[in-house]
């Protein structure tokens, strides 16, 4: 199975400043994905990163707030930009396609809190 | 459009009680993935099961089973003689292309009482 870690783990912002979370996979992935998770809520898809092009958002999130990299095949980051209160959540890296193919794995989140 | 709906939101049972998780899906797509997630207080998110839609036989692992029926668009969840470690928030969840993107219902919470 993949490992992923991110970093950081967990971050306390301030209202307006922007957050890069770094997602690294211990082997090379063929997809990988970016969620939000909402205090009490389930886990909502921001976008998928794609390799060498840009991301592919789902509707109500936009690069300008959420702008998504991917250099290679087991490295990403997802920047929070100009955050506010409501963007505090645990954000979520995933990957599936490896050679051992069989599920999605997960990261294990970064915690934000915005004040 | 697909969609994952777990009517159950939070259940509480007694240790050593089996308890079923229920989950109903919607999708449009002839083939296409259900899964199991297990997110425990620590809030990682553990891989449960990944079942494909041709694959109707149902599967046991140790304490845990599910049941895959099409006919009823449902991918049940057991815990058999739960314990208070199962505790946790169990999300089924739903990917239309061969493990793309996975769309996830809204969770249960489960509560295993010693």
């Amino acid at each position: 199975s993949a490992v992923i870690s991110q970093k950081p783990s967990r971050d306390i912002c301030q209202r307006g400043t922007s957050l890069t979370i770094q997602c690294q996979v211990d082997s090379q992935v063929t997809m990988m994905f970016w969620y939000r998770q909402q205090p009490g809520q389930s886990l909502t898809l921001i976008a998928t990163a794609n390799q060498g092009s840009e991301a592919t958002y789902e509707s109500g999130f936009v690069i300008d707030k959420f702008p998504i990299s991917r250099p290679n095949l087991t490295f990403s980051t997802l920047t929070v930009s100009n955050m506010s209160p409501e963007d505090s959540s645990i954000y979520l890296c995933s990957a599936s396609g490896t050679l051992s193919y069989n599920e999605q794995f997960f990261g294990p989140g970064t915690r934000l809190t915005v004040l | 459009a697909q969609k994952v709906t777990q009517a159950q939101t939070e259940i509480s049972v007694v240790e050593k009680e089996d308890v079923t998780l229920d989950c109903v899906y919607e999708t449009r797509d002839t083939t296409y993935y259900l899964f199991w997630y297990k997110q425990p207080p620590s809030g990682e998110l553990v891989f449960l099961i990944r079942r494909n839609s041709f694959d109707e036989q149902n599967e046991i692992s140790g304490r845990y089973s599910w049941n895959f029926q099409k006919s009823t668009s449902s991918f049940n969840f057991t815990i058999t003689a739960s314990q208070v470690v199962d505790s946790a928030v169990y999300f089924c969840a739903l990917s239309e292309k061969g493990g793309d993107k996975i769309i996830f219902g809204k969770g249960t919470r489960l509560h295993i009482l010693p």
